[in-house]
């Protein structure tokens, strides 16, 4: 059973540039979180998905940021005109359905994104 | 508002010594807390979690933690580590009222491990 997979695992983008980091939830999982790691910080939360659906995006910022969940595929995050300031490591994790989802999720490796 | 401090950002202890990572949170509801560890280069593993009943929690790789209502704290500890003990660790709570938990997690800064062997 993969786990949660995330790719690229490293991205350099010019400043405004598009990035678009990819996650694909573990077999059986609906339920997709991006996190975003400055350096020398935590993770910080910014939303959460379910297929199709956007749950809770209060970690999002309001602008160049989106995030979806398609019925089919991956789960995207996508930095539109990307600035130095948004270089991090960006972590998705996913969790099973139902209550599954308060019994701690499966992260995926991560995308490093450096802006140039 | 949530949230989660660490103490301690960088602790170097020889390998055998005794290890405590404090963790102190911030939310007056129901919690589910956590520890995440990160090793160089990897993704976070799930260390141990804690939802409700025994308040001392074991979990992988000989790592214990006590939750203490009253102190809002979630130590992390390890009687004797090792040099692959040398990682990131993190702790995070998911505060919640029931139903309505989406299961998002607030992370604390993060405390860095460097085992001497």
């Amino acid at each position: 059973n993969a786990g949660v997979m995330q790719n690229p695992r490293h991205l350099v983008r010019r400043r405004g540039q598009e990035a678009r980091l990819r996650c694909s939830p573990m077999k059986g999982h609906s339920h997709v979180y991006w996190y975003r790691q400055l350096p020398e910080e935590g993770l910080k939360f910014m939303v959460y998905l379910q297929k199709e659906n956007i749950i809770d995006e209060s970690g999002m910022p309001k602008e160049r940021f989106s995030a979806e969940f398609p019925k089919e595929g991956p789960s995207i995050l996508r930095i539109q005109q990307v600035v130095r300031g948004d270089s991090a490591a960006y972590f998705c994790a996913s969790s099973p359905p139902g209550q599954g989802r308060n019994y701690g999720y499966t992260f995926g490796s991560g995308t490093r994104l450096t802006v140039v | 508002a949530q949230s989660v401090s660490q103490h301690n950002h960088h602790v170097i202890l020889s390998e055998a010594a005794s290890l405590e990572l404090g963790c102190n949170y911030s939310y007056g509801g129901t919690v589910n807390l956590f520890w995440y560890v990160q090793y160089p280069g990897q993704h976070l593993q799930l260390l141990l979690k804690y939802f409700s009943g025994d308040p001392l929690v074991k979990g992988i790789k000989g790592f214990e933690a006590e939750f203490i209502k009253s102190k809002f704290s979630f130590n992390l500890r390890k009687p004797s580590v090792q040099w692959s003990d040398t990682a990131e660790y993190f702790c995070a709570v998911n505060g919640h009222h029931g139903s309505s938990n989406t299961g998002k997690l607030i992370f604390g800064q993060g405390t860095t491990l460097q085992v001497k062997p």
